[in-house]
């Protein structure tokens, strides 16, 4: 099993639809999770980070976290053309150094 | 700018030469990581700094890899005898926060090994 998987996509919605990304993770000790944003060929992007279970919300985007079923996801309001890109999620791995995890990325195509 | 910034953006190489890459972090940033992507892949975890600390190394670093951080600023990268696997893009973040959690990136060196 992955530490941290996504599916792959690509995720089609059109634009002003509302794109829901997902992503699970099995290291139960895991406490931080975060969603960045990559354009292709381009670095990633932090976009939102997520402790605590439950929802939040920055702008268009909300983060919700289950920590019980180890789930998390990013929902998109109101996609944009922009917003086309490959989404990933990214666990702190928790003992020690605090490093990123990251799903293999879920890629999202918002048509006008 | 006060990103994250690494040198070079790009770097083409023959198989067998070493090639080195450097990252600067956000000022005053303690915590500067490195992780490869290669494509339709997340990025990996390499290494870890804190401050001119290396304090962990992944499985994937084998001995041709190297990094120092020396005086607890900017990093560098070394791969020696580069090997076709080693092309990638070569990521470097840096985070200041208690926990080192919310990590920025820079714009990544990508390095095709020819």
């Amino acid at each position: 099993q992955k530490e941290v998987e996504q599916n792959s996509g690509p995720l089609s919605v059109p634009e002003g639809a509302i794109a829901s990304l997902n992503c699970t993770y099995s290291d139960r000790g895991s406490q931080s999770f975060f969603w960045y944003r990559q354009y292709s060929g381009k670095s990633p992007e932090l976009i939102m980070f997520i402790y605590s279970n439950g929802d939040k919300e920055d702008g268009r985007f909300t983060a919700q976290l289950n920590k019980a079923s180890q789930y998390v996801s990013l929902l998109i309001r109101d996609s944009q053309p922009s917003d086309s890109a490959t989404y990933l999620c990214a666990v702190n791995f928790p003992r020690g150094t605090d490093k990123l995890i990251f799903g293999t990325g879920t890629r999202l195509q918002v048509f006008p | 700018d006060t990103g994250v910034s690494q040198n070079p953006r790009h770097k083409i190489t023959k198989r067998g030469q070493n090639v080195t890459f450097r990252c600067d972090p956000i000022s005053e940033h303690n915590r500067l990581y490195w992780y490869r992507q290669t494509l339709g892949q997340g990025p990996e975890f390499l290494t870890y700094f804190q401050n001119e600390a290396q304090l962990e190394k992944s499985r994937l670093l084998s001995d041709r890899f190297s990094a120092e951080r020396p005086k607890g600023s900017f990093s560098t990268l070394e791969i020696q005898r580069t090997e076709q696997g080693d092309s990638a893009m070569y990521l470097c973040a840096s985070s200041l926060t208690p926990r080192g959690e919310t990590q920025y990136f820079g714009p990544g060196t990508r390095l095709l090994v020819l």
